[in-house]
């Protein structure tokens, strides 16, 4: 156990559908990072939020939106999935910058049908 | 444009040979440098870092990685890999990783 938390492990929905992610970061860490794993496309950065507020944005799609929580918890939406959306979704966090590097989840597999 | 590159993408070994994969990216300042791995079914784990001093950096399970600044550098190596080892790694410059390499060590 890494100490991040990804719910849910196994997601499958339809096309067009919208979806929540939701991951609790390390006990002490500020920052929270949003990664989409793929076959072809590899670990692709999606977003970055440090305490609260949007720090860094990656390959994210308009149709996709995050947010961190005063708790630190942060959720991942994803809206109008499509067949392509499909993959595995890792959360990471840190303790501020990243220096020291990140600390990932057991990630959440969406599976879009 | 920020980028990191690894330069393969599935490399298969024998037990007991020597590892080296490369790593290159395009960074602009103060590069923090990471490797990770990924087991089958499991997510990634911090092998090992550098963001600043000796440029030879230790990880864990016997690896080690070296930053070579002119070269936009930073090369995994392990003297002598096991069927443990069996796995994915990732190479990363703060938040941006690689596309990763498939390691297959051979019984």
């Amino acid at each position: 156990d890494s100490g991040v938390t990804q719910t849910p492990k196994h997601l499958i929905t339809a096309t067009g559908q919208r979806v929540t992610l939701r991951c609790s970061p390390r006990s002490g860490d500020l920052s929270v990072y949003w990664y989409q794993q793929s076959l072809d496309q590899g670990l692709q950065f999606l977003i970055q939020y440090y305490n609260g507020e949007e720090r860094a944005k990656g390959n994210i799609l308009e149709r996709f939106s995050a947010q961190q929580f005063p708790d630190l918890h942060s959720e991942l939406n994803l809206s109008s999935l499509e067949l392509g959306d499909s993959a595995l979704y890792f959360c990471a966090s840190s303790v501020v910058g990243g220096s020291y590097g990140y600390t990932f989840g057991s990630g959440t597999r969406l599976t879009v049908v | 444009a920020q980028s990191v590159s690894q330069h393969n993408h599935h490399v298969i070994l024998s037990e007991a040979a020597s590892l080296e994969l490369g790593c290159n990216y395009s960074y602009g300042g103060t590069v923090n440098l990471f490797w990770y791995v990924q087991y089958p079914g499991q997510h990634l784990q911090l092998l090992l870092k550098y963001f600043s001093g000796d440029p030879l950096v230790k990880g864990i399970k016997g690896f080690e990685a070296e930053f070579i600044k002119s070269k936009f550098s930073f090369n995994l190596r392990k003297p002598s890999v096991q069927w443990s080892d069996t796995a994915e790694y990732f190479c990363a410059v703060r938040e941006r990783f690689g596309a990763g390499t498939r390691l297959t060590v051979k019984p």
